[in-house]
């Protein structure tokens, strides 16, 4: 089967940065996504890894270590808008189909 | 483009009552999704389409049924509502010819089954 770890709560202050982690197992792998979600929103998707290292889109990075199972998704320059659930998800197989973690709560503080 | 849209935003049902759930995108997308979301949890997949005229189950299928009535349009019905149904209903679409994982989802339907 497939299953997904990460955090339940970070909390972090304007302007800092902040790590969210995800350690998954997988049968067959073939990339792990983040998707961000405000509160009574819709998900939206932030990044995609495929291959190890690491992807830069603006303030947000994803980092992907294969042989370790894991990524994360790294926030730079935290703003109040940032606060929002940010979940992990990985293909369930050569599909289309992605399991997705629980999610991460992250509150920013002024 | 309006993206994915689902209709109705709220609903409240009575136990045993039926409903549809309707879902629909205007991006040339191949597959569609059914997710839940229960408070605090992530999103559980229902049913998926990967292409018009075919359906799967996801994780959690039982008490629903869908129709991929064509390539725009995906439905989820609920035959008998029960409590356990309480929860937001989000449908997704996403392209075969672009990056897999990459999945555009509607602003979700609340539902309370009491």
């Amino acid at each position: 089967g497939q299953s997904l770890e990460q955090p339940s709560e970070v909390t972090a202050v304007e302007g800092a940065i902040v790590q969210i982690n995800c350690t998954y197992q997988t049968s067959g792998f073939y990339g792990l996504s983040w998707y961000q979600q405000h509160d009574g929103g819709a998900p939206t998707f932030l990044s995609y890894n495929g291959l190890d290292g690491l992807e830069e889109t603006g303030r947000f990075s994803s980092f992907l270590s294969r042989s370790d199972s894991y990524g994360y998704l790294l926030l730079q320059e935290l703003q109040m808008k940032d606060s929002a659930s940010y979940f992990c998800a990985v293909r369930s197989g050569a599909t289309n189909k992605l399991i997705f973690g629980t999610g991460t709560l992250l509150a920013v503080q002024p | 483009n309006a993206g994915v849209t689902q209709t109705p935003k709220f609903q409240v049902l009575k136990t045993g009552q039926s409903m549809t759930l309707q879902c629909a995108q205007d991006m040339n997308h191949n597959s569609m999704y059914w997710y839940r979301q229960d408070p605090g949890m992530g999103l559980r997949l229902i049913y998926y389409s990967a292409s018009e005229g075919t359906t799967d189950k996801g994780e959690v299928p039982n008490g629903y049924n869908v129709s991929r009535l064509n390539k725009r349009e995906f439905s989820l019905r609920l035959e008998s509502a029960a409590p356990s149904q309480t929860s937001v209903y989000f449908c997704a679409s996403s392209s075969r010819q672009g990056r897999a994982d990459t999945q555009y989802f509607g602003p979700g339907t609340r539902l309370t089954v009491l």
